[in-house]
């Protein structure tokens, strides 16, 4: 059975600092990696894509990496804002499940930006 | 990427009543899912709706509490049955191709009282 932790639960840093996001996960027979962002009482906002043939996906200030192998994927956060505070949810399709749109999360990581 | 609309965003409803969710995709797509966040939780897969078919429920979940609809490509809609206050929660319909992203609605926050 997959299953995916995040670390760390949650995170406080003053706006501007760079930040890495951890994502492990236990069964490395995934096909992909995505990273998600939810607000308070709100749905995800998918961030990345990761295939499992590709090593590192960016956009914007955004860089999440992909080591297969290992099991691990960080979410890297450049020059921290305000704006950036949600939760931060990684995800991996469950191996040999039924439904492709079945996704294993982990418990997220709760990103604090203070200005 | 699609754009999904959900409705309602959130509710408050009394035990033993039902409540329907509508998702609405501004495209076709095969698959739509639904899902369900428990407070302080992360997200568990209720369903997969398939256009022209019965859904297919994960373990744990049954048609009579959660029967869901899929009359068309673009909508489909999840009831929560005989409600209690277990069932207040953030529910979440989703798309996505294969090997793809999968997008998110925005969800619906249900409290049961």
């Amino acid at each position: 059975k997959q299953e995916v932790t995040q670390i760390p639960a949650a995170l406080s840093v003053p706006e501007g600092e760079n930040l890495v996001l951890n994502c492990s996960f236990t069964d490395s027979a995934i096909y992909n990696l995505q990273w998600f962002r939810q607000d308070p009482g709100k749905g995800l906002t998918s961030l990345l894509l990761i295939q499992s043939s590709q090593r590192e996906q960016t956009s914007g200030r955004l860089n999440a990496s992909l080591d297969k192998s290992s099991g691990r994927s960080t979410l890297y956060i450049a020059a921290s804002q305000p704006g950036d505070s949600a939760t931060y949810l990684c995800a991996v399709p469950n191996a040999g499940g039924t439904s492709y749109g079945k996704l294993t999360f982990g418990q997220g990581t709760i990103l604090t930006v203070h200005p | 990427s699609a754009v999904i609309s959900q409705k309602p965003s959130r509710d408050i409803c009394q035990r033993g009543t039902s409540l329907t969710i509508q998702c609405q995709v501004d495209s076709q797509v095969t698959m739509m899912f639904w899902y369900r966040q428990q407070p302080g939780q992360s997200l568990t897969l209720i369903a997969t709706a398939n256009q022209g078919s019965e859904a297919t429920y994960e373990s744990g979940f049954v048609i009579d509490k959660f029967p869901i609809s899929r009359p068309n490509l673009t909508f489909s809609t999840l009831t929560v049955s005989n409600m209690s206050p277990e069932d207040s929660s953030i529910y979440l319909c989703s798309v996505g191709e294969r090997y793809e992203k999968l997008f998110f609605g925005s969800g619906t926050q249900l409290s049961v009282l």
